[in-house]
């Protein structure tokens, strides 16, 4: 069974700093994997997604994520934070052919300090 | 284009009442898939339609169903409501099904308030 693990529900940076969210993976099959945000009282937004054709992704917004396949890892940077980037993120895995469930790590709560 | 639109945005009702959501999916999507969300269990898949037919279910019971119109429309409902469904019910819907280039796109959810 695929699992998503997000380590820290809460973190803090301050604006202009480096964001870094982690996201490791499980999965039994060469993943699909994507970074999603959520703004408050709002659905989920797509920052980037994985999905075999290059290890380092660019996504929307400055983001940008990198797949070690070694470290079963999906980690999420943005160079320097901006206020706008508060948020919830989420990393998700899908698996190939068949499906199009996702399955949703517990997420990740960004705060940005002025 | 416009994105997916999920009616109604907010919703309350009580215990032992039954609830029907709708979502529209982007235009020509084909695939639309519902997940709960809560803050204690997180994002949860309930399940998926692609051409009207239900590919895929998730471990909810079954006062949970759905159903996909031919027009890719999408429904859920949930009978007999129980205080623990209250939760923000998100459709997501993509162009076709299992691709590798298939993205979801989510809508804004219906709040669900069960009192």
């Amino acid at each position: 069974a695929q699992s998503v693990t997000q380590l820290g529900s809460h973190v803090s940076v301050s604006e202009g700093a480096l964001v870094l969210l982690r996201c490791n993976y499980s999965s039994s099959v060469p993943p699909y994997l994507f970074w999603y945000v959520q703004y408050p009282n709002q659905g989920l937004q797509l920052l980037l997604k994985y999905t075999s054709a290059a290890t380092l992704v660019k996504g929307i917004n400055g983001f940008e994520a990198e797949f070690k396949k070694s470290e079963t890892s999906f980690h999420l940077t943005k160079p320097s934070a901006h206020m706008s980037d508060a948020a919830e993120y989420f990393c998700a895995v899908r698996s190939q052919g068949g499906s199009e469930k996702l399955v949703f790590g517990k997420g990740t709560k960004l705060t940005v300090n002025p | 284009k416009a994105g997916v639109t999920q009616t109604p945005r907010y919703l309350i009702k009580t215990r032992g009442q039954q609830v029907t959501l709708s979502c529209s999916p982007i235009s020509g999507h084909r695939s639309v898939s519902w997940y709960q969300q809560t803050p204690g269990q997180g994002l949860q898949f309930l399940f998926e339609y692609f051409s009207e037919t239900q590919r895929n279910k998730g471990n909810f019971p079954g006062r949970f169903s759905g159903r996909q119109f031919s027009n890719s429309r999408s429904e859920m409902n949930v009978s007999t409501l129980e205080l623990g469904d209250s939760a923000l019910y998100l459709c997501a819907s993509s162009l076709d099904a299992g691709r590798s280039l298939n993205t979801q796109y989510f809508g804004p959810g219906t709040r669900l308030t069960v009192l």
